[in-house]
């Protein structure tokens, strides 16, 4: 089982749309979460950080569940421009050395459609 | 926007040969890595570097090595490059001083090795 999991998708929504990713992850020491964005053959670039609390940036809304284990990410009013990869990121938990260390999922696929 | 540089962007290269794949950051970040990604699969850690002098192994067992003899170079040097080395190879830095250690990474160095 891999330590970060993700439903590779395609998600293909509409433009206007709600779309919304889950990530589940195995290490329960794990301390922090993110999602990252990667464009088609470009480098991958933070999103959002996720928060114990839940946090919101604009359209984009990341949820924490450390009782299941997951993490999600909610897309509200779709964009064309939102087509990409999102990426799951979870680091290994507290420590120095290899606890450290990020662990990435496969990558979730949107893309929207006009 | 984070200011980290990768050189070459693009790498054609015959079986045997040296190659040395460049990556500097002007943010004085301590912490850089290097991952490896292949199309549609998820990066892979095969090195980082907590500062000057320090270097580990990744995740990914690789025959590359790298350096950390200035805190803004990180080079990845492979001393007989092979087909199977043929890759995306993703540079990043981390700084402490933001909120969980967001990584930032380089545009990339796609290496083809014939």
């Amino acid at each position: 089982r891999k330590e970060v999991e993700q439903d590779p998708g395609p998600f293909n929504v509409p433009e206007g749309a709600t779309v919304a990713f889950n990530c589940t992850y195995s290490n329960s020491a794990s301390q922090s979460f993110f999602w990252y964005r990667q464009d088609c053959r470009k480098e991958p670039k933070l999103l959002m950080s996720v928060y114990s609390s839940g946090n919101e940036d604009g359209r984009f809304t990341a949820q924490l569940n450390r009782a299941s284990q997951y993490i999600s990410l909610l897309i509200r009013d779709s964009k064309l421009s939102d087509s990409a990869t999102y990426l799951c990121v979870v680091n290994r938990g507290r420590g120095a050395g290899n606890n450290r260390k990020l662990i990435w999922g496969l990558g979730t696929s949107l893309a929207v459609n006009p | 926007e984070a200011d980290i540089y990768q050189t070459p962007r693009y790498l054609v290269i015959g079986t045997g040969k040296k190659i040395t794949l460049e990556c500097s950051q002007t943010m004085g970040h301590d912490k850089m890595y290097w991952y490896q990604q292949d199309p549609g699969m998820e990066l892979h850690l095969i090195h980082y570097s907590y500062g000057v002098n320090s270097t580990e192994k990744g995740d990914l067992s690789s025959e590359s090595t790298v350096s950390r003899i200035r805190t803004e170079h990180f080079p990845l040097t492979l001393e007989s490059a092979r087909p199977s080395h043929t890759s995306q190879y993703l540079c990043a830095s981390s700084d402490p001083g933001r909120p969980q250690e967001t990584q930032y990474f380089g545009p990339g160095t796609r290496l083809l090795v014939l």
